[in-house]
């Protein structure tokens, strides 16, 4: 049982690439979220899907795209990467009551 | 809407010592609150959470936290700390509009404890 699996750990981009960070859960829950870490910023919200084929924007969506197509995946795409978007990318899922997220180890992700 | 302010950024403490993390919240609907904790280099571990009942809430690691409806806290305290508490602190806060499907996080609180 591996919970919330991110992958990759690390990665470094140039400006203007793609890539997509991959999040994949064994926990069958129905909720999935991605969040950026930023210092003195805390935790803000990408994205959320709410189930297979439903998804929607949060805090900070702009040059961010999400697709949930099983309950298991949840990959976040970045469209042309910007070195703002130089960051800490966590991966969450949750469920309905108790209403608790439970999160990756993190992706660390440097746009040069 | 909903939001999350944690009153102060880096808390500095020496081992044994108690305390006291900062946390305020708004929200027009009932909350419901959470503080986790990340090591350094780690994901986020649930420390605790308050759904409903007793105000009062203990959680791992000999944490506690006290949800105050009427002053719109949710402080986290440890009476005794020690050097392996060292980590980053958020509250989060979720509600029944979202049924718990995404947080709303504070900016995070370094706890330092030093020996």
């Amino acid at each position: 049982n591996a919970g919330v699996t991110q992958t990759p750990k690390f990665q470094v981009l140039k400006t203007g690439q793609s890539m997509t960070l991959q999040c994949a859960q064994d926990m069958n829950h129905e909720y999935m979220s991605w969040y950026r870490q930023d210092p003195g910023m805390g935790l803000r919200l990408i994205h959320y899907s709410v189930g297979a084929g439903i998804t929607d924007q949060g805090e900070v969506p702009n040059g961010y795209n999400v697709s949930r197509s099983t309950t298991e995946d949840f990959p976040l795409r970045l469209l042309s990467a910007a070195p703002s978007q130089t960051s800490v990318y966590f991966c969450a899922t949750g469920t309905g009551l108790p209403y608790e997220q439970y999160f990756g180890p993190g992706t660390r992700l440097t746009v040069t | 809407a909903q939001s999350v302010t944690q009153l102060d950024s880096q808390v500095p403490v020496f081992e044994e010592a108690p305390v006291e993390l900062r946390c305020n919240y708004s929200s027009s609907v009932s909350v419901y609150l959470f503080w986790y904790v990340q090591y350094p280099n780690q994901g986020l571990q649930l420390l605790l959470k308050y759904l409903s009942g007793s105000t009062l809430v203990k959680g791992i690691n000999g944490f506690e936290a006290e949800f105050n409806k009427s002053q719109t806290s949710f402080h986290l305290r440890k009476p005794s700390v020690h050097i392996s508490d060292t980590a980053e602190y958020f509250c989060a806060v979720s509600s029944e509009e979202t049924s718990g499907s995404r947080l709303t996080f504070g900016e995070g609180t370094q706890l330092t404890v030093n020996p």
